[in-house]
């Protein structure tokens, strides 16, 4: 199974901040990874898929990055609504596996 | 507008039998493959299950191969879930979510989730 390891684990950020998450894979996956964003009591929401390109209706302040095995997910300006648990997610092979999530949380 | 409305979650004890349905709208259903994915309490995502459009591949996570049942039926929109022999580690809250693709691939992701149902396993 490809095990896909995020870091970190949780953040602390204010409203404005540049964010980075970032997803390692443990082996090459090529681009086949995708970013969802998580609330409590919500339906995850697909923000980010094939490691770069925006899910429709994602705003353009969210962008990934990366292939092979290690991958970012940038918030450019960190607004109230983003505050959340984000996960990666690789496509790459059987079983689908995600990481263990990154809670961002107000400073 | 796509919709995914779970149903089916509740209390149920180890060892027993529980089948949950997701029904789909807004879109063409065959098209799409479909997964399950769940969450159990205080822990991330961990993919379950998925189906291709047609129904005509499955595949599954090893935790719940050989008691977990995932199906579909492309007239009524639905998807189902039968589990069986549950353990108290089957405990979460369980999602259903479309693929883009319609079979099993590389590309595949998921863009649309439903609320979630709860499973909850305990005596």
């Amino acid at each position: 199974d490809i095990q896909m390891t995020q870091s970190p684990s949780s953040l602390s950020a204010s409203v404005g901040d540049r964010v980075t998450i970032t997803c390692r894979a443990s082996q090459s996956i090529s681009n086949y990874l995708n970013w969802y964003q998580h609330k409590p009591g919500k339906a995850p929401k697909p923000l980010i898929y094939g490691a770069s390109s925006l899910q429709s209706g994602v705003p353009s302040r969210f962008s990934g990055s990366g292939s092979g095995t290690d991958f970012t997910l940038t918030i450019s300006s960190l607004q109230p609504e983003d505050f959340a648990t984000y996960y990666c997610q690789q496509s790459y092979s059987l079983p689908l596996t995600f990481g263990g999530g990154t809670k961002v949380e107000i400073k | 507008e796509v919709q995914l409305l779970e149903s089916g979650g509740g209390l149920i004890q180890p060892g027993g039998s529980l089948r949950l349905s997701c029904v789909a709208s807004g879109f063409t259903f065959s098209n799409h493959a479909m997964s399950w994915v769940r969450q159990a309490p205080g822990k991330g995502l961990e993919w379950v299950s998925a189906i291709s459009g047609s129904g005509d591949s499955t595949y599954y996570a090893d935790s719940v191969k050989g008691r977990f049942t995932i199906s579909r039926d492309n007239s009524k929109n639905t998807l189902f879930l039968q589990m069986d022999s549950l353990r108290a580690e089957d405990t979460a809250v369980y999602y259903c979510a479309r693929d883009m693709v319609a079979a099993r691939s590389r590309a595949s992701n998921f863009d649309y989730w439903g609320q979630g149902t709860l499973v909850t396993v305990s005596s």
